[in-house]
């Protein structure tokens, strides 16, 4: 079952632009990530943020987390043609080891106009 | 180091037909997992293995089958096929299973 739900499903913005995507997510968690994929393509992994954190930063990549409302956001700055792909958030289940599994969002494709 | 392989990259095959999957991961990942991926249910969980013993299972049939050998190289089987298991199928490795997770290209299997 798809725990995450993401929104927008689809954003379109120009090259520069701030790209905002947000996350739902339902259980309690150990860790929320963000993956990336292109057009049909393996999932990357862009970033991992841990329960007991807020905030995170990597590179043009800010990620938020609020467990109080079961929420997180990934903010990509300045954003380039190149970050056009699929963005999908994945929690881990809280109270153990999830053993490789992952419970993915449904998505949301972001297009970056040149 | 060389990524994780999924061969093949593409198949068709004919309802009623089964398909092997194969899934090389990272050099010294011992944790394999597959994922199925739909326009329709997105992503979701198969199985996971570890030193050649599932530890987790996602709720998919016992149509959906897999293994994983001593060198860590995994495959996935599916039996009697049916149209609605067309999909992409991932296949990730991670030391121990937990956390960061990293995907292969994926097979992407047509059922005709």
């Amino acid at each position: 079952s798809q725990q995450g739900e993401e929104d927008p499903q689809a954003l379109s913005i120009q090259e520069g632009e701030n790209a905002t995507m947000n996350c739902s997510y339902k259980t309690s968690i150990n860790n929320l990530q963000w993956y990336r994929q292109n057009s049909g393509r393996g999932l990357v992994h862009l970033i991992l943020i841990r329960s007991n954190e807020r905030e995170k930063h990597s590179g043009r990549l800010r990620v938020t987390l609020d467990t109080s409302k079961k929420s997180s956001s990934l903010l990509i700055t300045a954003s380039r043609a190149a970050d056009t792909a699929s963005y999908f958030c994945a929690t881990d289940e809280g109270g153990g080891t999830s053993y490789g599994k992952l419970t993915f969002g449904q998505g949301t494709i972001l297009t970056v106009h040149p | 180091k060389a990524g994780v392989t999924q061969t093949p990259r593409y198949l068709i095959k004919t309802r009623g037909q089964q398909v092997t999957l194969s899934c090389s991961p990272i050099s010294g990942h011992r944790s394999v997992s597959w994922y199925q991926q739909t326009p329709g249910q997105g992503l979701q969980f198969l199985f996971e293995y570890f030193s050649e013993t599932q530890r987790n299972k996602g709720n998919f049939p016992g149509r959906f089958s897999g293994r994983q050998f001593s060198n860590s190289r995994s495959e996935m089987n599916v039996s009697t096929l049916e149209l609605g298991d067309s999909a992409l199928y991932l296949c990730a490795s991670s030391f121990f299973g937990a956390n960061v997770l990293t995907f292969g290209a994926g097979s992407r299997l047509t059922v005709l």
